[in-house]
């Protein structure tokens, strides 16, 4: 069945480095492509999403971006602070696309 | 303000206790969601509902019922709880864009643990 797998499951990087996450998926109907940032102890929230019309998508230190060729998107932060500390979760749209497909998330832990 | 409700943030219980999760938004949406979360599988769907009366299953649909009387509401319901039941519980709306879901916006969250 379509699934999503998301890597690394933890990602260490020192404060001011790049950090990049990387989902693939299966469903090649699929047009939607959200990431979602959940911080200890709160609710999952969307930080940015891309639609298959665009190959990449920036919001300042945060971009995505899309291959539908090879079926998969990547989340990159750039300047790492100790603020973006936290699990990322990528979703992908299986069939109808009103399902959402998650990744397994990502824990990300910015060194000082 | 805009937000999403749910109802209780924690619960202990016993096994075959029926019990009803609430969840609640203020922003008119036509889809909500519920999901599971447990460590290392990241958010698994249980239902889904794209409006009023309209209800689907997701990925792991099995012990739990859900119903969509009113567009605000999505109560989740376990008739009969087990402790593979024991997870973080997420209710989420979204508002519909064309033909896919848009931002999802999640409620608090609900521990629930079954003995």
């Amino acid at each position: 069945g379509e699934n999503v797998e998301q890597h690394p499951s933890t990602l260490s990087v020192q404060e001011g480095d790049s950090a990049v996450i990387k989902c693939t998926y299966s469903d090649s109907a699929s047009n939607y492509f959200p990431w979602y940032k959940q911080e200890l102890g709160k609710r999952p929230q969307l930080i940015i999403d891309i639609r298959s019309n665009v190959g990449e998508k920036k919001d300042q230190r945060i971009a995505v971006t899309l291959n539908k060729t090879a079926k998969h998107f990547s989340l990159h932060i750039t300047e790492t602070q100790p603020e973006d500390s936290a699990v990322y979760f990528c979703a992908a749209p299986r069939g109808s696309n009103y399902q959402l497909i998650w990744g397994a998330g990502t824990k990300l832990i910015i060194k000082p | 303000e805009a937000q999403v409700t749910q109802n209780p943030r924690y619960l202990i219980t016993v096994t075959g206790k029926k019990l009803t999760v609430t969840c609640s938004q203020n922003m008119n949406h036509e889809y909500m969601s519920w999901y599971r979360q447990d460590p290392g599988l990241g958010l698994r769907q249980i239902y889904y509902s794209m409006n009023v009366e309209v209800t689907d299953k997701g990925d792991v649909p099995e012990g739990y019922k859900v119903s969509r009387k009113e567009k605000r509401n999505f109560p989740l319901i376990l008739e009969s709880p087990s402790p593979n039941q024991t997870s973080l519980y997420f209710c989420a709306s979204s508002p519909l864009a064309g033909d896919s879901t848009d931002t999802q916006y999640f409620g608090p969250g609900t521990r629930l643990t079954v003995l």
